[in-house]
């Protein structure tokens, strides 16, 4: 049975700095891992998707790696600002459906 | 990106009464929807899987005569808590999926925050 962890659970970081969001996954038997930002009481925006074929992903401030032998992704984010607070959740899909992480409420100061 | 709508956003019911909540993919057609539950500060669990025209598959400890599910359509996924109970209290969201499409983005619905007082 697929489980995803992450870690850490939560994080508290002054704003400007550079932070490292983990996730494992125990079978390394998937379609592709999707990073997602949830805002408290709110849906799911995706963040980046990476194929089991790709090492990593980028869009703007965010970098995405992924080592599938390992069942490791990590979630960069560069300079970070308060507007980034929020719980980070990765997914993975091993079939139809995602597999979920607990997620990392990361809280940025101003 | 596709999009995916979720109505309502928020609800509050009485113990014992039913609550329908929809899911529409607006822009893309979902032969498959996924329900999934959200307790605070948890996670997202699956609920059920539904396949266009056909009866939805439950996770282990869902009930399926609690938590109706129906996709008569390729654009519409309704879940219907019958007999809603204060431990029914969640917030409930919806994804949809294109046909064998397993390598592309999933994209979610805006969640649906359920209180049964």
């Amino acid at each position: 049975k697929q489980e995803v962890t992450q870690i850490p659970a939560a994080l508290s970081v002054p704003e400007g700095e550079n932070l490292v969001l983990n996730c494992s996954f125990t079978d390394s038997a998937i379609y592709n891992l999707q990073w997602f930002r949830q805002d408290p009481g709110k849906g799911l925006t995706s963040l980046l998707l990476i194929q089991s074929s790709q090492r990593e992903q980028t869009s703007g401030r965010l970098n995405a790696s992924l080592d599938k032998s390992s069942g490791r992704s990590t979630l960069y984010i560069a300079a970070s600002q308060p507007g980034d607070s929020a719980t980070y959740l990765c997914a993975v899909r091993p079939g139809q459906n995602f597999v979920f992480g607990p997620g990392t409420r990361l809280s940025v100061l101003p | 990106g596709a999009v995916v709508s979720q109505h309502p956003s928020w609800v509050i019911c009485k113990s014992g009464t039913s609550v329908k909540i929809e899911c529409r993919s607006l822009d893309f057609q979902a032969t498959t929807m996924f329900w999934y539950r959200q307790f605070p500060k948890q996670s997202l669990m699956l609920m059920a899987t539904s396949n266009e025209g056909s009866k939805a598959t439950y996770e282990q400890g869902v009930e399926k005569d609690k938590f109706l599910i129906n996709h008569a359509s390729l654009t519409l996924s309704t879940l219907t808590v019958t007999s809603a109970h204060p431990e029914d209290s969640s917030f409930y969201i919806c994804s949809g999926l294109s046909a064998g499409d397993m390598n592309t983005e999933a994209f979610f619905g805006q969640g649906t925050r359920l209180t049964v007082v």
